[in-house]
């Protein structure tokens, strides 16, 4: 059973435009969802994390929404440049210490110039 | 403060063989989880550590098993290795406190089972 459900699998973007990544999830026991980048050989890095109090958060170019209802959460690259082409992944937990992320099956976004 | 470290970042083995993994989480972090990422299962969280206990697992087999030193170090290991094990490791940490959810990923280490 998938918990967190995410797409598109692949995207790509021209320079200068927005890349939308959505993410589903089934438990509603979940109240911590971060976003993930991943470069080819290194291990994913935090860009971004939410909590289901708020419906979005914005850090630089990247920014959050969050539909608690829909149990929906998107990520939105503003901007998009050619060295943000990665994998990302959302991912999602119960929020209490020691519990496991669950993460979506990821994305890979293309930029191009 | 250093990133979290992982050794080896590269292992080959065979079949039947045991593996062990090392993790060096950022100074101060009590916690350390390890995932198993490969292209068909994606990212899957196999087990956690804090203060030297086990506290959360996964939904993987006997064979997976790991330790956590009193310096917070830890170590994975993996007997009677098969195929499908061939995967990245990743090693993460975090404080381990409540509300503390942030967890920060090694490089990984890369094992190829032949």
């Amino acid at each position: 059973q998938q918990q967190v459900k995410q797409s598109p699998q692949s995207l790509i973007v021209q320079k200068g435009g927005i890349s939308i990544i959505n993410c589903a999830y089934e438990n509603t026991a979940f109240d911590y969802f971060p976003w993930y980048q991943q470069f080819p050989g290194k291990g994913p890095a935090l860009l971004i994390a939410i909590r289901p109090d708020v419906s979005e958060k914005k850090e630089g170019r990247f920014t959050i929404s969050f539909n608690k209802s829909a149990k929906q959460f998107s990520l939105h690259i503003m901007d998009s440049q050619p060295g943000d082409s990665a994998t990302y992944f959302c991912a999602a937990s119960r929020g209490q210490a020691g519990t496991a992320l669950i993460f979506g099956k990821g994305t890979t976004l293309s930029v191009s110039s | 403060k250093a990133g979290v470290t992982q050794t080896p970042r590269y292992l080959i083995k065979t079949r039947g063989q045991q593996v062990t993994l090392s993790c060096s989480p950022i100074s101060g972090h009590r916690s350390v989880s390890w995932y198993q990422q490969t292209p068909g299962q994606g990212l899957q969280f196999l087990f956690e550590y804090f203060s030297e206990t086990q506290r959360n697992k996964g939904n993987f087999p006997g064979r997976f098993s790991g330790r956590q030193f009193s310096n917070s170090r830890s170590e994975m290991n993996v007997s009677t290795l098969e195929l499908g094990d061939s995967a990245l490791y990743l090693c993460a940490s975090s404080s381990g406190h409540p509300g503390a959810d942030t967890q920060y990923f090694g490089p990984g280490t890369r094992l190829t089972v032949l």
